[in-house]
């Protein structure tokens, strides 16, 4: 049973551009939620997507925005790089049945 | 504004010692809290969980205390091996809405000693 996967390992981007991040859930997961980790810190909630929705926002600006598909799998877009952009992305995901979140191993995102 | 916060950043321990890392919150309307153990380089591992209608929990070699009166958690681990050094975050859960989210504290790194 696959738990929660995440492409690619690592990024490397320059400032202004664009990045899109992806997450596939867990196996009968069915929402999935993205975090952004800064060095040093905890993880911070990005947004939550369940039926293709965003559920439910954390304090990111705009240029932050996702996508659910039908398999449940999720994108996190990111326009408009900044240096402060740089950390590590994580992806949760969590059954219909309970709030328990299952974390993905991250996207590291260098912006330079 | 909510906040989850650690009291310790470190802690070092004997190996074969027990651990006790402890952890603040702030939302008396958190209902579900969890520690993760994080290591280098990877993503949040779920240890234990806990809800607010339990004022204790056991995992294997594992257990959260909740004292909601002070609203503090500890995660206690018992006979702390090599392997247990990493970061520990507590995180709590709040429901907004159709949805519910988790705010994690600074994180306390656990460094076992041989």
């Amino acid at each position: 049973d696959a738990g929660v996967t995440q492409s690619p390992t690592h990024l490397i981007k320059t400032r202004g551009q664009q990045v899109t991040l992806r997450c596939s859930p867990k196996s009968g997961h069915d929402t999935v939620s993205w975090y952004q980790q800064a060095l040093g810190q905890g993880p911070q909630f990005i947004f939550q997507y369940y039926e293709e929705e965003e559920r439910q926002r954390g304090n990111f600006p705009d240029r932050f925005s996702g996508h659910q598909f039908p398999n449940y799998s999720s994108e996190l877009n990111v326009n408009a790089l900044l240096l402060g952009d740089s950390a590590l992305y994580l992806c949760a995901s969590s059954s219909p049945a309970g709030d328990t979140q299952y974390f993905g191993p991250g996207t590291r995102l260098t912006v330079l | 504004g909510e906040s989850v916060g650690l009291h310790l950043p470190t802690l070092s321990v004997q190996e074969g010692d027990n651990s006790i890392i402890n952890c603040a919150y702030s939302n008396s309307a958190s209902d579900y809290f969890i520690w993760y153990k994080q290591e280098s380089g990877k993503g949040p591992q779920f240890i234990i969980d806990i809800r607010s209608n339990m004022d204790k929990r056991q995992g294997q070699r594992v257990t959260v205390l909740l004292n909601k009166t002070v609203k503090h958690l500890s995660l206690q681990i018992a006979a702390t091996q090599p392997g247990d050094s990493a970061v520990y975050f507590c995180a709590e859960n709040i429901h907004r809405g159709m949805g519910n989210q988790f705010y994690f504290g600074t994180g306390t790194s656990l460094t076992v000693i041989p």
